[in-house]
């Protein structure tokens, strides 16, 4: 079974600055899906950033990037530049490429604050 | 384009209830995939459904049951409520189902059962 471990329960950074938070997976699938999801408070859930394993190159959107070490089975997210607006729950999702399905499999989340 | 919407928002139950919880995806969306969301257990799925079918079920007991309407509507319900079913219910409709499509998620339904 596929599980997904986010290490940092919570974190705090002062605006403007570059936060990372940590994540890694088990699995013994080769081919598979990795997500950053954001649930600000009282608000639905996002995407932020998504990485197909088979893809080298880490994926990026504008302020949020990822470091995805396949051999490690880590996948970090990078916030750069860090707004009042990232604060929010973020959690770590991973799909199987085999699974023929939409089970996303989530991290128990991090709860990130943005002071001013 | 409309987001997924889900009714009712906030249910208050008893033990021993059953209570029913819809999910309308966004328009043109075939899967859509339920999710509980707990303090304690977090995020776990607990099935998908695309073109009226269940394609995979998470690990919850059978009091937990779903289905999915020829427009893709899709309900779940819960039969007799136990105090741990209290949860916030998420709903996420994709395109199709498979190839790690994004996932759109609703507000939720919270669930509070006394």
């Amino acid at each position: 079974a596929q599980t997904v471990t986010q290490s940092q329960p919570e974190m705090s950074v002062q605006e403007a600055e570059t936060v990372t938070l940590s994540c890694t997976y088990d699995t013994s699938e080769n081919n598979y899906y990795l997500f950053w999801y954001k649930q600000p408070p009282s608000r639905q859930m996002i995407l932020v950033i998504r990485q197909e394993a088979y893809k080298q190159q880490n994926a990026t959107e504008n302020r949020f990037s990822v470091n995805f070490q396949k051999a490690a089975k880590s996948f970090s997210l990078k916030i750069s530049d860090s707004q009042l607006g990232d604060t929010a729950m973020y959690f770590c999702a991973f799909i199987g490429f085999f699974q023929g399905a939409q089970k996303l499999v989530f991290g128990q989340g991090t709860r990130l604050t943005i002071n001013p | 384009k409309a987001g997924v919407t889900q009714t009712p928002r906030y249910l208050i139950k008893t033990r021993g209830q059953q209570v029913t919880l819809s999910c309308s995806p966004i328009s043109g969306h075939r899967s859509v995939s339920w999710y509980q969301q707990t303090p304690g257990q977090g995020l776990q799925f607990l099935f998908e459904y695309f073109s009226e079918t269940q394609r995979n079920k998470g690990n919850f007991p059978g009091r937990f049951s779903g289905r999915q309407f020829s427009n893709s509507r899709s309900e779940m319900n819960v039969s007799t409520l136990e105090l741990g079913d209290s949860a916030l219910y998420l709903c996420a409709s994709s395109l199709v189902s498979g190839e790690g499509h994004e996932q759109f998620f609703g507000p939720g339904t919270r669930l509070t059962v006394l």
